[in-house]
């Protein structure tokens, strides 16, 4: 079974403070993992991936497979990162192909 | 094109009542995903497509719940004798799947349809 855990559900930071949103996940193959994320008002759309090995608007996450996790980090918030913010996970051999989300956590980066 | 529409946006509905919903994806992918969400959750795998196949349903899935694609463009989602446990919002995503292409969780959501169950 594939499973994403997300144990915060609110991270508060200050504007210039560092950030690592947490998530971890379950799944006996080789995974694929993502950052969607949610900005007030609009859609859920792709932050980033892991294989694409990218920084998107100053966020990265590498896939650390020991400790089974996939931590989002950016050096120095912004107000513009206050969303809320779903790991997933794709099986990429016998598991569920589709992303399986984690619960999400939501990112507050106060003035 | 302008992304993966949702209709209708919001549905209110009485208990035992049928309700469906559309979703037209961006016309190039041909994988579609239904998916899920409850207040507070992450989005929950329903169904998923490629092309007018349905490759993958949740086992979590009741047998009220019954999805379509039938030529491979918009899909529906239809519930039956809904049950306020249904209440959610219903989200679309389509994406592309091809051999030799690693983009087919690059999802493009919809903006969803709110079922409300009274």
């Amino acid at each position: 079974a594939q499973r994403v855990t997300q144990p915060e559900k609110l991270l508060s930071v200050f504007k210039g403070a560092p950030v690592e949103l947490k998530c971890n996940y379950s799944y006996s193959g080789s995974p694929e993992l993502f950052w969607y994320v949610q900005y007030s008002r609009q859609r859920l759309q792709l932050l980033l991936r892991h294989i694409s090995r990218e920084s998107i608007k100053g966020f990265t996450a590498d896939l650390n497979k020991g400790e089974t996790s996939f931590h989002l980090k950016k050096p120095f918030a912004q107000e513009e990162d206050s969303a809320m913010y779903y790991c997933a996970l794709s099986g990429m051999d016998t598991g569920r192909r589709a992303l399986t989300f984690g619960s999400g956590t939501r990112l507050q980066v106060q003035p | 094109d302008t992304g993966v529409s949702q209709n209708p946006r919001h549905k209110i509905t009485k208990r035992g009542q049928n309700v469906t919903f559309r979703c037209d994806p961006i016309s190039e992918h041909n994988r579609l995903y239904w998916y899920r969400q409850t207040l507070g959750q992450g989005p929950e795998f329903l169904t998923y497509f490629q092309n007018e196949a349905q490759l993958e349903k949740s086992r979590l899935l009741s047998d009220r719940f019954s999805a379509e694609r039938p030529k491979g463009s918009f899909s529906t989602l239809e519930i039956q004798r809904t049950e306020q446990g249904d209440s959610a919002m219903y989200l679309c995503a389509s994406s592309l799947e091809y051999a030799g292409y690693s983009g087919a969780n690059v999802l493009t959501f919809g903006a969803g349809s709110r079922l409300t169950v009274l």
